[in-house]
């Protein structure tokens, strides 16, 4: 019973098209993220969602929309993908503790993303 | 700007314990230290988290040094499936620093 899961795990993709990378928690967690794990291994935040309000919006490229249905899902759009886009991408969630983000993340698998 | 300094990599022995150093000089008073580790190919995964007091779970140790500048992860009996990476991540709870920014990490590799 995985706790948070994304789907595809695995993408291949020529450049310019567009694709979608979908979150889903079953933590009953408050704030989800997404991540950018780039070939040099680097973690980069890119969004977080509160309750599905935008509060991080890491100077990502518009390309990039998040999209947040409800607080359990958090999926990843991506337009006109490029080279650079390639990398896994990481969704996480955490809770909120009388309004601290405690910082106890809880991650996905990742989905590799690569752009040909 | 990296908050945290750790050394790239280390290794210990199958059984022993394995203290990883890691270097806040620069941390505030209301950041915590966390510890997280990423297995090859997984999602990161939380360890541990501390403000000033030596905290321990059923992973691991958190030992911070008085004046909260330095901090070591301590896992008491290393096994093989603790090969990682580590990151050691200064945090507050709320506000702007409230991000959890990873560095480098520090490469654990645990030998038989």
């Amino acid at each position: 019973d995985t706790a948070v899961s994304q789907t595809p795990k695995y993408l291949v993709t020529q450049m310019g098209n567009d694709k979608s990378i979908k979150c889903e928690q079953n933590l009953g967690h408050d704030t989800m993220y997404w991540y950018k794990q780039d070939s040099k291994k680097f973690l980069k935040i890119m969004f977080s969602y509160n309750n599905k309000e935008l509060i991080i919006n890491e100077t990502v490229p518009n390309r990039f929309s998040p999209k947040s249905p409800d607080k359990a899902h958090l999926n990843l759009h991506i337009n006109s993908l490029e080279l650079g886009d390639s990398a896994v991408y990481f969704c996480a969630s955490s809770q909120d503790r009388s309004g601290v983000n405690t910082g106890e993340l809880f991650f996905g698998e990742g989905s590799r993303l690569t752009v040909l | 700007d990296a908050k945290t300094t750790q050394p790239p990599s280390m290794d210990c022995a199958e059984g022993r314990a394995a203290n990883l150093p890691c270097n806040h000089s620069t941390i505030s008073g209301n950041e915590y230290v966390y510890w997280y580790r990423q297995i090859h190919s997984q999602g990161p995964q939380y360890i541990i988290h501390g403000l000033k007091n030596n905290e321990t779970n059923e992973m691991a140790s958190l030992i911070i040094t008085e004046d909260r500048k330095s901090s070591t992860l301590i896992l008491p009996h290393a096994t093989l499936r603790d090969t990682a990476v580590y990151y050691c991540i200064v945090r507050s709870q709320t506000g702007a620093n409230s991000k959890l920014t990873f560095g480098k990490g520090i490469t654990l590799s645990v030998r038989p």
